[in-house]
């Protein structure tokens, strides 16, 4: 079954860096783009990034642009999110999210690991 | 990209059904026909209900439905249940290339 594990959150100090991954497993990892979502304590969902199946093309929200970078291994079926020059407002739960064939959408989700921005 | 508009909260009784509207703009959800539907319980990972505008994935109840008119998406809910409480948020792609989501939507069911 088709199964995301997040993991690499914590508490992180204004302006510093964080890297998160999410370890994929259960489908073949390099058939599919692949997304980041957040989500505030309290708040909505918040789309981060996404990364193309091949790797080759990769977008990411106006938000964390110039700040955050998505990538894959596709050799460790693994993604991650650089999260450099961090805010408070970054703080949230992280959701990596596999994006169904052709579907433009996320098909499964991770359980989420939660990244804290605080002094 | 500013959020999509939803509802904050709707409220319906069990058995009924209930529509929760999301409108964007020409730039998103009147631009293409992917927009999709989640549903997120308190501390849970949100689940796809609906893809391209009006698919289901397997294993979602055919009680959910959904459909497009212009740059206004619609989930629409039948005979609900005491499960269907939940948030609900819609999501589409947008000529940038990215994705954003509605500000969600809380479902009570009385």
């Amino acid at each position: 079954q088709v199964q995301l594990v997040e993991s690499g959150g914590g508490v992180v100090q204004p302006g510093r860096s964080l890297r998160i991954s999410c370890a994929a497993s259960g489908f073949t990892f390099t058939r599919h783009a692949m997304h980041w979502v957040r989500q505030a304590p309290g708040k909505g969902l918040e789309w981060v990034a996404v990364i193309t199946y091949d790797g080759r093309n990769k977008w990411h929200a106006d938000s964390v642009k110039g700040r955050f970078t998505i990538s894959r291994d596709d050799s460790k079926n693994t993604l991650y999110l650089q999260m450099n020059s961090l805010r408070p407002e970054d703080t949230a739960v992280y959701y990596c999210g596999r994006d169904g064939s052709g579907w433009w959408a996320v098909d499964y989700w991770g359980q989420g690991t939660l990244v804290t921005v605080s002094s | 990209q500013s959020a999509l508009a939803q509802p904050a909260s709707v409220s319906e009784s069990p058995g009924q059904s209930i529509t929760i509207s999301c409108t964007g703009t020409s730039s998103d959800v009147g631009g293409y026909n992917h927009v999709s539907w989640y549903q997120q319980h308190p501390g849970k990972a949100p689940k796809l209900m609906i893809w391209g505008v009006s698919n289901r994935p397997s294993g979602v109840s055919g009680r959910f439905s959904g459909s497009k008119s212009g740059n206004t998406a619609s989930l629409t809910i039948s005979g609900l249940q005491a499960e269907d409480e939940a948030d609900y948020y819609c999501s589409s792609f947008t000529t940038s290339s990215t994705w954003v989501f509605g500000g969600g939507t809380k479902l009570t069911v009385l």
